[in-house]
Order: structure tokens, then C-alpha cells, then sequence
């Protein structure tokens, strides 16, 4: 199964950009770039996702690379309550291997008031 | 509200007492998924379902039984637990079919086996 790596951690001040990269070398030409975030005590929730094309929505943007072997999730202005794990994942578009997920450890986001 | 239900929220056992964690969705999803998360190893999955009377292992099976005979239930089934299956268990779910759809975790379940 495709699998991400990412940064245990990061720290960004308040109010500052923020790039959380994600590297897929293994990924498929029908794999969707996933990302989720976890606050504190809670269950994960669903950030953004992209197939080639840069995505942005009202949370975040997200950049992938030509060669879709990295992704960037861009916090455009960090608040507090965006520290929080970050999780990149890769999701088949079809069939049985759209349910095998693989999380992993994700990125830490710590921010600096 | 759409939602993701994870009962009980807590729970304290003894190794070797049958216990079920339930998970139930209100919003039609076809997929639904089961992780458990332990400090230094992030979310790992369990098992999965891609519909009713389907399920597949995921990561880390062993030690754990589900079933799928509603659409809504997705229930998380511990036939002897053991102390290393203390963890935080979260359920998942989403719309499957030909392109993917975003995951709806519930709140976590936070089981202790002594």
C-alpha cells in the first residue's frame, strides 16, 4: 500500500503561513491526496483533498506537485486553534483499495502566539 | 446533524471479558472503518467495509471481529481482550463508489484492558 511521509513536528507563529509538505513517492495514477487534521482530545476531521490540480477551500489550500510525488497543505494565516495533528494520506478512487488507509504518525503543528 | 456515534466513550475491563464498541452513521455512507490509536504509532486501522456484508482487514486485525449487517452499524467486537489492546478507538466512515469522499470520524473510544 501507497504510504506518506511527513515532519513529526513543526511550529509556525500566529498569524503566519504555513507549509506542511508531504512526501508520496509510491502514489498511483488514481490516488487522491488526503488531509486531515486532530485537535486535542478529538477525532479527526477531513481538511482538504486533490487529485492533480491545486484545491483550496475555507480551511486551506493545497499544492501538489507536477509529478504528484508531494503535496503542500498551506494554512494560509495560523491561529491557535489550528495547532493540531496533521495527517496526509493517499485514497484509491475505486473499488476494494479505496477502504485500506494508512495514517501514520503525522506532523505536529505547534502555534506560537 | 450528520454524525458518527461511538459508544461507550470510556471504558475500563478485565483481560479476557467480550466487549463491543458500537459505531453508528446517519448519513447513508456506504464505508465505514475502524482505528485504534496509541502514543508514537499515530492511527492504525483495523478493519474496514466497503458496504453492508463486506468487511476486510486492515493493519491491525488481530485480536478484533467486526460485522456489517445494517448499513448504519459498524460494530468493534474484543472476543478476549487483552492489555495490549488498550488504545483510543475511532470509527470512520464516508460515500464510497468512484471517487473518493471524505472521511467522518467519531469521537473516539477510550478503552482500558486490565
Amino acid at each position: 500500500d501507497a504510504k506518506t511521509t511527513q515532519p513529526n513536528s513543526m511550529e509556525s507563529n500566529e498569524e503566519e503561513p504555513v507549509h506542511l509538505p508531504c512526501n508520496h513517492s509510491t502514489i498511483s495514477g488514481t490516488d487522491y491526496i488526503h488531509w486531515y487534521r486532530q485537535l486535542p482530545s478529538q477525532g479527526p476531521e477531513y481538511v482538504i483533498h486533490g487529485l492533480t490540480s491545486n484545491v483550496n477551500n475555507r480551511m486551506a489550500s493545497l499544492a501538489i506537485a507536477e509529478d504528484r510525488k508531494s503535496s503542500t497543505l498551506i494554512l494560509h494565516r495560523a491561529t491557535l486553534r489550528d495547532a493540531a495533528v496533521y495527517y496526509c494520506i493517499l485514497r484509491a478512487n475505486y473499488g476494494g483499495s479505496q477502504g485500506n488507509l494508512i495514517f501514520g504518525k503525522g506532523t505536529k503543528l505547534s502555534v506560537k502566539p | 446533524e450528520a454524525q458518527v456515534t461511538q459508544n461507550p466513550r470510556y471504558l475500563i475491563t478485565v483481560t479476557g471479558k467480550k466487549l463491543t464498541v458500537t459505531c453508528s452513521q446517519n448519513m447513508n455512507h456506504e464505508y465505514m472503518s475502524w482505528y485504534r490509536q496509541d502514543p508514537g504509532l499515530g492511527l492504525r486501522q483495523i478493519y474496514y467495509s466497503m458496504n453492508v456484508e463486506v468487511t476486510d482487514k486492515g493493519d491491525v486485525p488481530e485480536g478484533y471481529k467486526v460485522s456489517r449487517k445494517e448499513k448504519r452499524n459498524f460494530p468493534l467486537i474484543l472476543e478476549s481482550p487483552s492489555p495490549n489492546q488498550t488504545s483510543l478507538y475511532f470509527c470512520a466512515s464516508s460515500l464510497a463508489g468512484a471517487l473518493p469522499r471524505e472521511l467522518f470520524f467519531g469521537e473516539g473510544s477510550r478503552l482500558t484492558v486490565l
